[in-house]
């Protein structure tokens, strides 16, 4: 299975609040998961990855959670700001260089 | 500047006309990618391309053809076949296929069928 499910579908938080976005996959042979960032009319650009080795990984005021049990992974935005308003992916690699995206969630961070 | 470009940013396209969208990149890059956007449920990857002169099917080929003569243009076709073209369309590139290599990508076309 390739499949890899993302939530919420859309997400509104308050300017400082905490918004979590889960993804989850099927496939063991995922080895590397990135998230991307999309501005509207703007490709998406790589915010951070993980690998199933670690548990944690904080960038700034983005965290990845992953659960290797569970094949479930969440990014956090810490202090969330209005610039921060975009479509978030998930993904999931496999064999080579091959993405699995999730379908998105798009977030809206109110001043 | 190095990075990638798409062209043209918007394309209308009357049914049953094939079209070739662009894409350039001048980061050297070995591997490139073509994926389809549509509203909640996405990027899909259509044709990648390992190094020059080769390409394969994605998870959605259908419809739609590339080529790879030149390491830095991967140009896509979509044919009068693909049943529902109208979508936003992303080329991507990254340094090599095998490894943890970070995909780039470019602006993007917007492709409407009238």
């Amino acid at each position: 299975q390739q499949q890899v499910k993302q939530s919420p579908q859309s997400l509104i938080v308050q300017k400082g609040g905490i918004p979590i976005i889960n993804c989850a996959y099927e496939n063991t042979a995922f080895d590397y998961f990135p998230w991307y960032q999309q501005f509207p009319g703007k490709g998406p650009a790589l915010l951070i990855a993980i690998r199933p080795d670690v548990s944690e990984k904080k960038e700034g005021r983005f965290t990845i959670s992953f659960n290797k049990s569970a094949k479930q992974f969440s990014l956090h935005i810490m202090d969330s700001q209005p610039g921060d308003s975009a479509t978030y992916f998930c993904a999931a690699r496999a064999a080579g260089n091959m993405l699995t995206f999730g379908g998105g969630t798009r977030l809206m961070v109110k001043p | 500047d190095g990075g990638i470009t798409q062209s043209p940013k918007y394309l209308f396209r009357k049914e049953g006309q094939n079209v070739t969208l662009s894409c350039e990149q001048n980061l050297n890059h070995d591997a490139m990618y073509w994926y389809r956007q549509d509203p909640g449920q996405g990027l899909r990857l259509i044709y990648y391309s390992q190094i020059v002169n080769d390409f394969q099917k994605g998870d959605i080929a259908e419809g739609y053809s590339v080529s790879r003569e030149k390491k830095e243009s991967f140009p896509l076709t979509v044919t009068s076949a693909q049943k529902n073209p109208t979508a936003f369309y992303l080329c991507a590139s990254s340094i090599g296929w095998g490894g943890y290599n970070e995909q780039f990508f470019g602006p993007g076309t917007r492709l409407t069928v009238l």
